[in-house]
């Protein structure tokens, strides 16, 4: 099955924690997003790249990081730096970079 | 710079009754436009899209019109089910590098 998974589902970390989120997609897809979902709003950019060993900072890159070493692969390192991090956050792929971008289910972070 | 203004949620219609979101956008250049569909607990999932002026992007008994000359891309369907169900979110990208900007999304209920 061709796809984005995202893990896992739900994440719980307590303060002070720094947590990685998992993105793989066997698409073949050159460019990777992620993406930042608060309720009953829309989702922002956190972090993108169009090509492996590339990526760029979005509207909300502080407090978090990424690596490309792999096309298939894009984690998120949610780091103590991020302020307020309980959030649904959800990963995408596209062909290249101005190609469609289909999301993976998500992956809810909760901080206690 | 970029961005999307779509209506207000909840919208609540019984089974049968028409659907109407209406989306506005600002933009330079001649983006792209899109709507994805959030399902609870999911990812998106992309519904529709128009690339051009007078595109009418059409799926699942969903269409929406990219019209230029009121900067809107309003989504209908004629008959919603129960399992219509879902948040909207409308969005657009440009050419310069794909990136999406969404709206606030619409809640729409739909009750038997």
């Amino acid at each position: 099955d061709g796809g984005i998974t995202q893990s896992p589902k739900y994440l719980f970390r307590k303060e002070g924690q720094n947590v990685t989120l998992s993105c793989e997609q066997n698409l073949n897809h050159d460019a990777m997003y992620w993406y930042r979902q608060d309720p009953g709003q829309g989702l922002r950019l956190i972090y993108y790249s169009q090509i492996v060993n590339d990526f760029q900072k979005g509207d909300i890159a502080e407090g978090y990081s990424v690596s490309r070493e792999k096309k298939e692969s894009f984690p998120l390192t949610v780091t103590s730096a991020q302020k307020n991090p309980t959030a649904f956050y959800l990963c995408a792929s596209s062909l290249n970079r101005v190609d469609t971008q289909y999301f993976g289910p998500g992956t809810r972070l909760t901080v206690l | 710079g970029n961005s999307v203004t779509q209506m207000e949620g909840p919208v609540t219609l019984s089974e049968e009754a028409f659907l109407t979101i209406n989306c506005t956008y600002t933009a330079t250049g001649y983006p792209s436009l899109f709507w994805y569909v959030q399902y609870p607990g999911e990812g998106l999932q992309l519904l529709l899209k128009a690339t051009k002026a007078d595109d009418k992007g059409s799926n699942k008994g969903f269409e929406a019109t990219y019209r230029k000359e009121t900067t809107s891309f309003h989504l209908e369907k004629g008959s919603v089910q129960v399992s219509d169900s879902a948040v909207y979110f409308c969005a657009l990208s440009t050419d310069s590098w794909g990136k999406l900007q969404f709206g606030a999304g619409t809640q729409v209920v739909v009750t038997p």
